[in-house]
Parts: structure tokens; sequence; C-alpha cells
């Protein structure tokens, strides 16, 4: 059975600019989130999305946003980048429901770096 | 507000000594607490997963324990390998954060052959 997957790996872009990074679940999940691991931070929760929803949003401005599709993978988006937002972005899956009910499957990772 | 703390923060350690790993949480109202290990640079890979109801949890040579009124957990890793080098993190889901899992720092694990 694949495990979540993440697309770019890496990913360099200038301040300004717009990204967009994209996740697959495991089959059969229907949530999916949103992480952000800053060089020496931990990770800080982005964005939950359950069942083509947005759940949950964690404390981060608006530039940062995302959607479900009806296939259940994700898209998050970054607007108008800034410096601080290079770190690796983590994506994970788990069974609908309550969130963290069950055990979230982690992808790889995006590193994204602002130059 | 819920808050997470791992201590220590690194560990060196000899191959083949048992170790502990230490998190603790400021709000015992918690739905689980789930121990995952990053490998640098890559995602997280789900260690044990603790319902509140539950005390302890074990997989091969890992075994977690939760107190919950104590507001602690520890990973208890026997007969270390360098291979179990990594980060390690735990995270509580936390009744009153409309269910976002909230994250330790990390303990990182270096394994000496």
């Amino acid at each position: 059975e694949a495990g979540v997957t993440q697309s770019p790996t890496h990913l360099i872009k200038t301040r300004g600019q717009q990204v967009t990074l994209r996740c697959s679940p495991i089959s059969g999940h229907t949530s999916v989130y949103w992480y952000q691991q800053a060089l020496g931070l931990g990770l800080q929760f982005l964005l939950w999305y359950d069942e083509g929803e947005e759940r949950n949003r964690g404390n981060f401005p608006p530039r940062f946003s995302g959607r479900q599709f009806p296939n259940y993978s994700s898209e998050l988006n970054v607007n108008a980048l800034e410096l601080e937002d290079s770190a690796l972005y983590l994506c994970a899956s788990s069974r609908g429901g309550l969130a963290g009910a069950d055990t979230q499957y982690f992808g790889p990772g995006t590193r994204l770096t602002v130059l | 507000k819920q808050e997470v703390t791992q201590i220590p923060a690194a560990l060196s350690v000899p191959e083949g000594e048992n170790l502990v790993l230490n998190c603790s949480f400021t709000d015992s109202a918690i739905y689980n607490l789930q121990w995952f290990r990053q490998d640098p640079g890559k995602g997280l890979t789900s260690l044990l997963l603790i319902q509140s109801s539950q005390r302890e949890q074990t997989s091969g040579r890992l075994n977690a324990s939760l107190d919950k009124s104590s507001g602690r957990s520890t990973l208890y890793i026997a007969a270390s390998q360098p291979g179990d080098s990594a980060t390690y993190l735990c995270a509580v889901l936390t009744m009153d954060s409309n269910y976002q899992l909230i994250w330790g720092a990390g303990t990182k694990l270096i394994i000496k052959p």
C-alpha cells in the first residue's frame, strides 16, 4: 500500500512569489493535515481538511490557504512568500472523523527555500 | 493552553543501553498521545499511539507509558541500536483545541556504535 506522497520534494522561490504544494493521502484516508517545520522550530499545525472541507486552521496568516479535492488529495498554497516561510512542509493523512483520534501518517515533506 | 515539553533536548548514549525519553504536557484533558520519530530532513514515522484510557503501548523494543494525571509520558527504548538515532517527537490531541495535535520540540537521540 502506497504511503502519503508529496510533491515537489524541493522548491526554491523568491520573496513575493506564490507556491503550491501537493499531497496525496493513503488510500482510504479522508483527512489531510498540513504542518510547517521551520529550522530550529517545532512542528506548527497549519490546516486540517476532511471530506473536502477545512475543519481547523492553525495560527497562520490568510496567505496560507489550501483545499482538498474529491479524491482527498490536497494542495497548500502560499502567496506573497516571505523569507521566514522557508521550512519543511509536511502533509499527513488519517482516517476521517476526529482528527488525531487515529494515527497520522506523514509524507516525506517538501523543502521550501525562499530567497 | 496546552503546552508540550520534551526533556532532554538531546541525548547521546552507547549502543546497547536502555534509555528513556520524557514528554510532559500541561493540560490532562487529552484524547491521546503519540510518539513519532523523524530522521534528518525527512517526514515523521508514527511509533506508538496511546489513547487517554490506556496506560501503555508496546511495539518491539519500544514501550510508551502515559500518566494523564501527572501530565507525563515516557518512551522506553530497550537495547538501543545505531539505527535508533533520530529525533523523537511527542504530540498530544487536546480536547479543547478542535482536534489539533500539539507538539513537543523533540529529543535528538544519538546512539554511538
